[in-house]
């Protein structure tokens, strides 16, 4: 069964920074593109970044490019967010999701986290 | 970008009835080379992650219920659940995979029993 199983939310001042994490298990993890989308209050879903299987390609919301940088470790399975200069407009849940394809291009997300939620 | 705009932004539906959400793109997410339409649906119930509906515009997930349904083609695109049940209460979102990035959603369609 795909889990993935994100962390490191919390409460944080605005320009401070903040490192999550979403453990992935299930599945062979190095042969998916990654993505992280949030949910602000009361908000729909905003893709923020995604990152290819390799590391090889990064892609980021203009909301969020030159702040926040998206990693991952695939001997540890695990995808990463690091959140700089946060902003009260980046309180959000954070989900980490699954691409069905590997590169980062032109996939849809077929398996969610339940989310962290980052209050700015 | 490609903005996705999603009607009506809420509706009620009797138990056993239709719900049918409908979904448009700025411009068209039919790839020509491959006559495939890039846009999915995801089911957002509270306290859940998002679930994977739809892709391919009419091609269902694993494990979905044969009641839902997308079709479309374009710029135009419909979820439709053919017999609501009480466990179906959600918001519903269309996503566009054609022009990446940024993927983008529709702004969703809360989905309640009348």
């Amino acid at each position: 069964e795909v889990q993935l199983v994100e962390s490191g939310g919390g409460l944080v001042q605005p320009g401070r920074s903040l490192r999550l994490s979403c453990a992935a298990s299930g599945f062979t993890f190095d042969d998916y593109a990654m993505h992280w989308v949030r949910q602000g209050p009361g908000k729909g879903l905003e893709w923020v970044s995604g990152i290819s299987w390799n590391s090889g390609a990064v892609d980021y919301a203009d909301s969020v490019k030159g702040r926040f940088t998206i990693s991952r470790d695939n001997a540890k399975n695990c995808l990463y967010l690091q959140m700089n200069s946060v902003k009260s407009e980046d309180t959000a849940f954070y989900y980490c999701a699954r691409d069905f394809d590997r590169w980062l291009v032109q996939g849809y997300f077929d398996n969610w986290g339940r989310g962290t939620l980052v209050t700015v | 970008d490609i903005v996705m705009t999603q009607s009506p932004d809420s509706l009620a539906v009797s138990l056993g009835e239709r719900a049918t959400i409908n979904c448009k793109s700025s411009q068209s997410v039919l790839y020509s080379s491959n006559r495939k339409n890039y846009l999915a649906w995801y089911q957002h119930k509270p306290g859940q992650p998002p679930k994977l509906l739809i892709y391919w515009a009419s091609t269902r997930e694993s494990g979905v219920p044969d009641r839902f349904s997308g079709s479309g083609s374009g710029t135009d695109f419909t979820l439709t659940i053919t017999s609501l049940q009480a466990e179906d209460v959600a918001v519903y979102y269309c996503q566009q995979y054609f022009s990446t990035p940024p993927w983008t959603f529709g702004q969703g369609t809360k989905v309640e029993i009348k």
